[in-house]
C-alpha cells in the first residue's frame, strides 16, 4: 500500500513568520509530485508539479522542493500572511501511467494577524 | 472559461437510493478521476479514468461506479448509497503524458447526506 505522509497536521503562526512543511513519499517508482493549496469552502488549487529530482520551484513567497531518491518534498513559506492560512496538500503519482494519485493528509496553516 | 464542473453542488438522500454526480470539463482532458474527502482522511481516490472506455479503481471504489463514455463526462454513480457515503466530493481533470505530471484541476465539490 502506497502511504504519503504530511507534517505537521497543524500549523499556528504569526504573521511574518516563515514556516515549512513536509511531505513524505515512496521513493521508488516516482513519475510526479503535487502540491495543492486548499482554501475553506474551495476546491484544491495546483501550486507545484515537480517531475525531477532536485526540482526546486517558487511562486511568490511560496517554494518547493524535491527529493525522489529519498522521498521527500518541503513546502516553504516566507513572511506569511493571513491569507496563506489554508490547508496544504501534497500528492504522489507513480510512474507505469498507473493513474492513480495517492494524497497526503494535509498541513492546515493558521497565519495570525 | 476553462473549468471542471459538477451537479449536484448539494444532495440530501436516503439509503438505498440510486444516485448519479455528474462531472463535465471543457479543457479536452484525457485523464478525469473522482475522490472523496472525510474529516482527518485528506483526499481519497475512487475511480480515475485514463481515456475513453478506460477505468480503474483508485483506493476506495467500495459502492461506487462510473463510466467515461464521452471525453468531456464522468459521472459517478452509487447505486445504492449508504450513510457512510456521505462526503465531500471532488472531481478532477488533467490532460495525459504531458510535462505538466498529471495536475489536477479540480471541480466544485459536491456535498452528499445520506440518510
Amino acid at each position: 500500500i502506497l502511504n504519503v505522509e504530511q507534517s505537521p497536521q497543524s500549523l499556528h503562526v504569526q504573521e511574518g513568520d516563515s514556516t515549512n512543511f513536509t511531505c513524505s513519499f515512496p521513493s521508488s517508482n516516482f513519475y510526479a509530485l503535487h502540491w495543492y493549496r486548499w482554501e475553506t469552502a474551495k476546491s484544491p488549487e495546483a501550486l507545484f508539479v515537480m517531475t525531477l529530482n532536485g526540482d526546486e520551484k517558487k511562486k511568490g513567497r511560496i517554494s518547493a522542493t524535491l527529493n525522489t531518491k529519498e522521498g521527500y518534498s518541503y513546502l516553504y513559506i516566507k513572511g506569511s500572511q493571513p491569507e496563506d492560512s489554508a490547508t496544504y496538500l501534497c500528492a504522489f503519482f507513480g510512474s507505469g501511467n498507473t493513474g492513480k494519485l495517492i494524497f497526503g493528509q494535509g498541513t492546515t496553516l493558521q497565519v495570525k494577524p | 472559461e476553462a473549468q471542471v464542473t459538477q451537479n449536484p453542488r448539494y444532495l440530501i438522500t436516503v439509503t438505498g437510493k440510486k444516485l448519479t454526480v455528474t462531472c463535465s470539463q471543457n479543457m479536452n482532458h484525457e485523464y478525469m478521476s473522482w475522490y472523496r474527502q472525510d474529516p482527518g482522511l485528506g483526499l481519497r481516490q475512487i475511480y480515475y479514468s485514463m481515456n475513453v472506455e478506460v477505468t480503474d479503481k483508485g483506493d476506495v471504489p467500495e459502492g461506487y461506479k462510473v463510466s467515461r463514455k464521452e471525453k468531456r463526462n464522468f459521472p459517478l454513480i452509487l447505486e445504492s448509497p449508504s450513510p457512510n457515503q456521505t462526503s465531500l466530493y471532488f472531481c478532477a481533470s488533467s490532460l495525459k503524458n504531458s510535462g505538466q505530471g498529471y495536475e489536477q484541476y479540480f471541480g466544485p465539490g459536491t456535498r452528499l447526506t445520506v440518510t
